[in-house]
């Protein structure tokens, strides 16, 4: 049990479907992250946020829209996405501590499907 | 551009055997390098975080070294068990919050 926790872990949608990713973690963090890894490719930064405000937006295109209500929860929300958008999408939590020598943990992931 | 490269891409060995797997990066102005395990369908779990100032950390049976300059890092696993079977990541942190990932090295330990 990293104390990060994500639902659902699996996702079929259609191109034209509206969802959302849940993320919460349970360790007091004050950052936390979206990450895509696709098949055979790198695990990629999507999203950071610090205090609740977004701190990184790695180039990711719109239809993928992030939220942070407040440092616990973490939400992705997706609309209109594109088959090539199936992959494993994963959380993480930090402490930031201005030192940049944080642990992130990582929850377990949503496998999403898009048809 | 920071990239990360692991070698192998892939290894099966047999228990009890020691083994090494290897990281590189491009660019040494790294403030940290972590090692993670991944497992089937799962999340990414935290072995050994190694600071840019330091030359390695142990954990276990895992060991993890560093070398900043020539921009490499070694996960050094002994006497491996079936247990170890999993996915191995390798990501360095520069100035930023972003951490750069290696593609991993896929590793099967069979009995």
């Amino acid at each position: 049990e990293t104390g990060v926790t994500q639902t659902p872990r699996h996702l079929v949608m259609g191109m034209t479907n509206k969802k959302s990713l849940k993320c919460e973690q349970h360790l007091g963090h004050n950052a936390m992250y979206w990450y895509k890894q696709s098949a055979k490719k790198p695990l990629e930064l999507m999203f950071v946020y610090n205090f609740k405000e977004q701190t990184e937006n790695n180039s990711v295109p719109s239809r993928f829209s992030p939220e942070c209500p407040n440092s616990s929860h973490l939400f992705l929300h997706l609309h209109t996405l594109q088959p090539e958008d199936s992959a494993l999408y994963l959380c993480a939590s930090s402490q930031d501590n201005g030192l940049n020598t944080d642990t992130q943990y990582f929850g377990p992931g949503t496998r999403l499907t898009v048809l | 551009k920071q990239e990360v490269t692991q070698i192998p891409a892939a290894l099966s060995v047999p228990e009890g055997e020691n083994l090494v797997l290897n990281c590189s990066f491009t660019d040494s102005a790294i403030y940290n390098l972590q090692w993670f395990r991944q497992d089937p369908g799962k999340g990414l779990t935290s072995l050994l975080l190694i600071q840019s100032s330091q030359r390695e950390q142990t954990s276990g049976r895992l060991n993890a070294s560093l070398d900043k300059s020539s921009g490499r890092s070694t996960l050094y696993i002994a006497a491996s068990q079936p247990g170890d079977s999993a996915t191995y990541l390798c990501a360095v942190r520069g100035n930023t919050d972003k951490l750069i990932f290696g593609t991993g090295t896929r590793l099967q330990v069979f009995p």
